[in-house]
Formats: C-alpha cells, structure tokens, sequence
C-alpha cells in the first residue's frame, strides 16, 4: 500500500530556533502533499496544501512566513517551523494523495511529527 | 477555527459487541467521506470511504453509512475487538478542492 514516512518523529528544539520536518511518500509520486496540526485531545487541522513545483495555498489564519513549506520533488515536502514558540508544540502530520486521476483520491498519512518547543 | 478546550466524545462497549459511531459533516458539496483511525501518537489510518453517490459501504467488519439528506455519516464495527481501541474521525472532501476537513472525532474504548 501507499507509505509515507516523516522525520524526525519526535523534535525538542528552544524557543527562537527552526525546525525542518520531512515528508516523504516511499512508494508512489505525491504531486499534493497536505500538511496538518493537532493539538492533544483535538482533531486535525488543514494548515497549508503543497504542490510539487508551485507555491504552497495556506488556510486562513496560518502564517506563511513562519511555516515555510518546500515540496521540491514529486516524494518529498518540507515544513520548517520558523523562530518556534512554545505555542507551537504540536503534532504535526503529513499526508500524500495518491492520485489516479479520479476526482476523489485518497489521502494516506504520515506517523507525524511531536514537536516541543522549551 | 480551533475548538480549544473540547474533549472528545466517548463511546464505550464491550468486546464482541458492535460499535456505532457518528458523525455530522458541514458541507453539502462535499462529495467524498473517509473514516480514519487514530492511535495515540501515530497518524491516521485510513479504515474505509464512500462516495457521494453511494449510501452503503461494506468493508472487513466495517460498514459505512451516508445519509446526504441530514449530512450524517456512521461508522459501524462488527464484533469490536480492544484492537479497535482508538480515536475515530470522520472527514469529508471538498468537491474540485482535494481538501479533507476532519471532524472532532470519537474515542473508542473497549472493554475485555
């Protein structure tokens, strides 16, 4: 089946540094990558959609500048995480669709991503 | 936006009985439904979809039911297992978007 891996799967970093979270689909090309954020006890939340060779389209309210979002080739997308504060601790996770070029295409997810700001 | 400081709801039952899980969707042009599984500090898995033009879905031990009339959605487990043990989404696709919106979600607890 369709696997997508992230790293690192767990981060510590002190507030004011960046950290780089990889995406990757093992098994099959991603032109679309989407990228979420869960907060404990909560449901996921669509932070931004990655397109292989575009610019990423952010949802309303997350700030571009400090989520940078790279989706260089059709099996990688990065979110880098920009001056990190400690409301940024979360758990942020990955999905690649798989496209069969069918309207409706299924989303496969990454393991995801703890991250804990000090 | 953010629905800070909401628990999830709970469904609690026993081995081998059968789960019901509900959810209610937002969009009417939503035109795709999957259900997903959670377990504590993993991604989701992917469990079963449907499509808008269906109402009935079978999987293994899984069955999915859509009611576009009042944009209802149920995940029904057959003979649930403490393997099944997890938090459950439901999440719909906005039409021509490719995005997934996900519900609150539902924490399952079975009992031996």
């Amino acid at each position: 089946g369709a696997v997508v891996s992230q790293h690192p799967s767990w981060v510590i970093c002190k507030s004011g540094t960046s950290v780089k979270i990889e995406c990757r689909s093992l098994d099959f090309q991603a032109t679309t990558m989407f990228w979420y954020r869960q907060f404990p006890k909560q449901s996921l939340m669509l932070m931004a959609t990655s397109n292989e060779g575009s610019k990423a389209t952010y949802e309303q309210g997350v700030e571009k500048d400090k989520f940078l979002i790279n989706h260089a080739s059709l099996t990688l997308s990065t979110l880098t995480v920009t001056s990190a504060h400690p409301e940024d601790s979360s758990f942020y996770i990955c999905s690649a669709r798989v496209s069969y070029g069918l309207a409706t295409d299924t989303q496969y997810f990454g393991p995801g991503t703890r991250l804990t700001v000090l | 936006g953010e629905s800070v400081g909401l628990h999830l709801p709970t469904l609690s039952v026993q081995e081998g009985d059968n789960s019901i899980i509900n959810c209610a969707y937002s969009n009417s042009a939503s035109d795709y439904f999957i259900w997903y599984k959670q377990e504590s500090g993993k991604g989701p898995q992917f469990i079963i979809d449907i499509r808008s033009n269906m109402d009935k879905r079978q999987g293994q031990r899984v069955t999915v039911l859509l009611n576009k009339t009042v944009k209802h959605l149920s995940l029904q487990i057959a003979a649930t297992q403490p393997g099944d043990s997890a938090v459950y989404f439901c999440a719909e696709n906005i039409s021509n978007t490719g995005k997934l919106i996900f519900g609150q979600g539902t924490t399952l607890q079975v009992k031996p």
